[in-house]
C-alpha cells in the first residue's frame, strides 16, 4: 500500500538552531498535511499544502510541497523550547485517506 | 466546548478483559477514525467510518470492533485484551476526509 516515509526519526538541537524534517512518498499525493504533537498531547493540525511547489509560512515555520507532489518538508528557524514535540506529515492517498509518516521527535536543549 | 472527546482518558485493565472506549465529535464531521499510537509514537490507523459505513479497515485483529450508533459517535470495543494492546488510542474526525481533529487520547495499559 501507499506509504509516507519521514526522516529523521529523532532530532536534538540547541535552542536557536534550525530544524528540518522531510517526508517522501513513492506515489503522487493529492495534498500534504502537517501535525504537531506535544509531549503527552494529541496531534494538532498545522497546515495543508495542495499545489505543486507550494510554500507556506507560519512565523518561524516554513512548509514546502515538492514539484512532483511526492515530497514535503517542514523547516523551523531558530528553534525555541516551545517547539518541542513530534511532527507528523500526512499525505492524501488515492482512496481519499490520509497516510501518516512515522513522525520526527524534536527535542530542544535550552 | 471540546470538539472531539474521548472517555475514559486512562484505562488500566487485566489481560483477557473486554473494554470499550467512547468517542464523540460535535463538529458535524462526516468521517471518524481510530488510531493506535505505540510507545515509539507511530500513529497507525485502525478504522474509519463515513456516514456509518466502514471505509478503511487496516489489518487489525478482529478482537477490535468499531461501533457507530450515529454520525457523531464512534466507539471502539476490544475483546480479550492482550499485553500488546497497551498503547494510546486516538479518535479523530474530519469533513470530506480533509483536516483531521484528534481527541485527547485514551491511555490503555493491559496488565
Amino acid at each position: 500500500g501507499q506509504q509516507v516515509m519521514q526522516i529523521p526519526q529523532y532530532q536534538h538541537v540547541q535552542e536557536g538552531e534550525d530544524f528540518t524534517t522531510y517526508c517522501n512518498s513513492s506515489t503522487t499525493l493529492s495534498n500534504i498535511q502537517w501535525y504537531k504533537q506535544r509531549p503527552g498531547g494529541h496531534p494538532v493540525f498545522l497546515i495543508q499544502l495542495v499545489k505543486s511547489g507550494e510554500v507556506k509560512k507560519q512565523k518561524r515555520l516554513t512548509f514546502q510541497f515538492g514539484e512532483a507532489k511526492k515530497n514535503s518538508s517542514l523547516h523551523i528557524t531558530a528553534t525555541q523550547t516551545t517547539d518541542v514535540g513530534t511532527y507528523f506529515c500526512a499525505g492524501g492517498g488515492s482512496q481519499g485517506n490520509l497516510i501518516f509518516g512515522k513522525g520526527t521527535k524534536l527535542s530542544v536543549k535550552p | 466546548d471540546t470538539a472531539v472527546s474521548q472517555t475514559p482518558k486512562y484505562l488500566v485493565t487485566q489481560m483477557g478483559n473486554d473494554k470499550s472506549i467512547k468517542c464523540e465529535q460535535n463538529l458535524g464531521h462526516d468521517t471518524m477514525y481510530w488510531y493506535k499510537q505505540d510507545s515509539k509514537k507511530f500513529l497507525k490507523i485502525m478504522f474509519s467510518y463515513n456516514n456509518k459505513e466502514l471505509i478503511i479497515n487496516e489489518t487489525v485483529p478482529n478482537r477490535f470492533s468499531p461501533k457507530s450508533p450515529d454520525k457523531a459517535h464512534l466507539n471502539l470495543h476490544i475483546n480479550s485484551l492482550e499485553l500488546g494492546d497497551s498503547a494510546v488510542y486516538f479518535c479523530a474526525s474530519s469533513q470530506d476526509q480533509k483536516t483531521q481533529y484528534f481527541g485527547p487520547g485514551t491511555r490503555l495499559l493491559v496488565l
